[in-house]
């Protein structure tokens, strides 16, 4: 059962703390997209990936986000340090090829106090 | 700024009814377009993809897609409870000049169906 698996699922953290969620896409896909979604602003787009390379993490709040896929199981975001103002439910999604259809993992809920 | 743009709604309709969910977008070169259907707390989940104008059918399900006018739609026929969820209108399209074509989600629309 092909899938984009995300963990964790859920993290509640304090204010400052660092956070790092992670993504496995679905094998054979090769690009991934980090997505957050949140009520006020619906899903944006947070950074993509193309075979393992960023192409594009300009929807990222650079000074306290990164995004990095140390090989082509592993997509990773981390936050640091972390928000109250960052808690929304982020989705990993991949590929096949650029311009087709993206899959979503379950999402991590996180909420900062 | 590209967008993509849906009725928040809710749309109510009976059960068996059809369901009618629109989508306009900006960008007037996108070529890919997908309707998702989320779920209360679950992920998105892709449910119609299409590429070229016209009809494209699957099941209960019509996606309809005019780039001309820059439009999308998609058609629930006979209605259940169990399709009371969010449509999100998925369009690809260039995040910045010569990048590649991104989906970019509108706000979706909620449908409730109701027996």
């Amino acid at each position: 059962d092909a899938r984009v698996t995300q963990t964790p699922r859920h993290k509640v953290t304090e204010m400052g703390q660092e956070v790092t969620m992670r993504c496995q896409p679905i094998l054979g896909h090769n690009t991934v997209f980090w997505y957050r979604q949140t009520m006020m602003q619906g899903l944006e787009l947070l950074a993509y990936f193309r075979n393992r390379a960023p192409l594009d993490d300009s929807g990222m709040p650079k000074d306290r986000f990164s995004a990095e896929m140390p090989d082509a199981t592993l997509a990773t975001l981390k936050i640091q340090p972390s928000e109250p103002r960052d808690s929304a439910v982020y989705f990993c999604a991949s590929g096949l090829v650029i311009d087709t259809e993206a899959f979503f993992g379950q999402g991590t809920r996180l909420t900062v106090v | 700024q590209k967008e993509v743009e849906q009725n928040s709604g809710p749309l109510s309709v009976p059960e068996g009814a059809i369901a009618s969910l629109n989508c306009t977008y900006s960008d007037r070169v996108s070529q890919s377009f997908f309707w998702y259907r989320q779920y209360s707390g679950k992920s998105p989940e892709l449910i119609m993809s299409i590429y070229s104008n016209g009809d494209k059918e699957d099941g209960r399900f019509t996606a309809q897609l005019n780039k001309a006018s820059q439009y999308v739609s998609l058609l629930i026929r006979d209605s259940q409870p169990s399709d009371s969820a969010t449509y999100l209108c998925a369009v690809n399209m260039e995040v910045r000049t010569g990048g590649s074509y991104i989906p970019t989600f509108g706000r979706g629309t909620s449908l409730i169906v109701h027996p």
